[in-house]
């Protein structure tokens, strides 16, 4: 079953505009969240990170928003540069958990337009 | 660079050949994870360690896969009698102190090809 979900196979957006990437989990369990970002041929480049007594962390461009009620966690970048272009994966982890292993979701493709 | 490395990048196979991928953490971090990655997916969970002790091993980890980690410090992960259904990406991550909330950090991974 898909833990975590990223319903958006892809994303176009014009530059200088806001991008959001949307993610849902199904798992109560989960209380730590992460976005990584990935080029084609590179491992997963750590962005931002959200724990769930928050619901919203900001790190210049980038703003993740945590809803705990619905399970829903997004990802704002504002403005969109054509440089941000890659696949963005949406991750979770159950800190009670003794490894910390993140699941992650399919991943949503953004295309920033100049 | 102080960053995750593995080696090889890339390694094509035959079926049935035996592969071994290496994977050196940031030298601080205790926590390392090896993680596969197939078309069109996220990342999977295939086994952690902590220091030199493998303490959780996923379902995808058959008994074809084992993994080391010997002195804590750079991991193996090696494939026996490799199979078609093996392509992938093969990811390590490493992360701070366990029981805190720490990022992993990931390497550039190692991509298979089987034959």
């Amino acid at each position: 079953d898909q833990q975590v979900k990223q319903n958006s196979p892809s994303l176009s957006v014009q530059e200088g505009r806001i991008s959001i990437l949307n993610c849902d989990y199904t798992n109560s369990m989960f209380d730590y969240f992460l976005w990584y970002k990935k080029y084609p041929a590179e491992g997963p480049t750590f962005l931002i990170s959200i724990s769930s007594i928050k619901d919203k962390n900001e790190d210049g461009r980038f703003t993740v928003f945590l809803n705990k009620s619905a399970k829903h966690l997004s990802l704002h970048i504002v403005p969109s540069q054509p440089g941000d272009s890659a696949v963005y994966f949406c991750a979770a982890s159950a800190y009670g958990g003794a490894t910390n292993k993140l699941i992650f979701g399919t991943g949503t493709l953004l295309a920033v337009q100049p | 660079d102080t960053g995750v490395s593995q080696d090889p990048r890339h390694k094509i196979t035959k079926r049935g050949q035996n592969v071994t991928f290496r994977c050196d953490p940031i030298s601080e971090h205790n926590r390392l994870y090896w993680y596969r990655q197939t078309l069109g997916q996220g990342p999977e969970f295939l086994t952690y360690f902590q220091n030199e002790a493998q303490l959780e091993k996923s379902r995808l980890l058959s008994d074809r896969f084992s993994a080391e980690r010997p002195k804590g410090s750079f991991s193996t992960l090696e494939i026996q009698r490799t199979e078609q259904g093996d392509s992938a990406m093969y990811l390590c991550a490493s992360g701070g102190p366990s029981g805190s909330y720490n990022e992993q950090f990931f390497g550039p991974g190692t991509r298979l090809t089987v034959l």
